[in-house]
């Protein structure tokens, strides 16, 4: 079946620091690849999303590349910000499970001033 | 656009009584949610899909009788735990996907904290 696989956390950078968050998957098809982002006590945020190869998905100057060649996702961003802390998970849809998301473990990222 | 909401945001009940969750889409209609369920520290669980109109999906290892699921309308689903124990104390978060999304991304409430106590 599909799988997600992240980068094990926790992450601590300093502000402005770069970051990049791996992700890696399996699944048969073409599926969807998303990156969503959960702030403490909430539910969970579309961050930002790529539907086929090569693809780029941007948002709030987060960005990842739909990597079919590597089954990769991997997130980045430039700059961090304390208000990026957050836990991030990387998954997928429209694989062998069709509708249904399969989620990585997700990885928590803190920012320190 | 494509906003979920979920009621309560938290509840605490006794052990042996049952509890209702409210999952609703406030700007689209949904023909499918989800219903996860998150432990501390871990991702998140697909429990069940809810269908409008007809039963929910289960999946493995989820007791259908212990976690009722309506779908009754469009725009809203509800889940059940019925006769509640501590070990159902989790964070319960429910999702939508808009019609005529391309590419399958959902879009979640914010959860409900359900402690049991």
């Amino acid at each position: 079946g599909d799988s997600v696989t992240q980068m094990e956390g926790p992450v601590t950078l300093s502000e402005e620091a770069f970051l990049t968050i791996n992700c890696t998957y399996t699944a048969t098809g073409y599926p969807s690849l998303f990156w969503y982002v959960q702030y403490p006590g909430e539910g969970l945020q579309l961050l930002l999303k790529a539907t086929k190869a090569d693809d780029k998905g941007s948002n709030k100057g987060f960005e990842a590349t739909y990597r079919k060649e590597t089954t990769s996702f991997h997130l980045e961003k430039g700059s961090v910000q304390v208000s990026d802390s957050a836990v991030y998970f990387c998954a997928l849809a429209g694989g062998t499970n069709a509708g249904k998301s399969t989620f990585g473990d997700g990885t928590t990222l803190t920012v320190k001033p | 656009g494509a906003v979920v909401s979920q009621h309560p945001s938290r509840v605490i009940c006794k052990s042996g009584t049952s509890v209702k969750i409210e999952c609703r889409s406030l700007d689209f209609q949904a023909t499918t949610m989800f219903w996860y369920r998150q432990f501390p520290k871990q991702s998140l669980m697909l429990m069940a899909t809810s269908n409008e109109g007809s039963k929910a999906t289960y999946e493995q290892g989820v007791e259908k009788d212990k976690f009722l699921i309506n779908h009754a309308s469009l725009t809203l689903s509800t889940l059940t735990v019925t006769s509640a124990h501590p070990e159902d104390s989790s964070f319960y978060i429910c999702s939508a996907r808009p019609p005529g999304t391309v590419g399958y991304e959902q879009y979640f409430g914010p959860g409900t904290r359900l402690t049991v106590t």
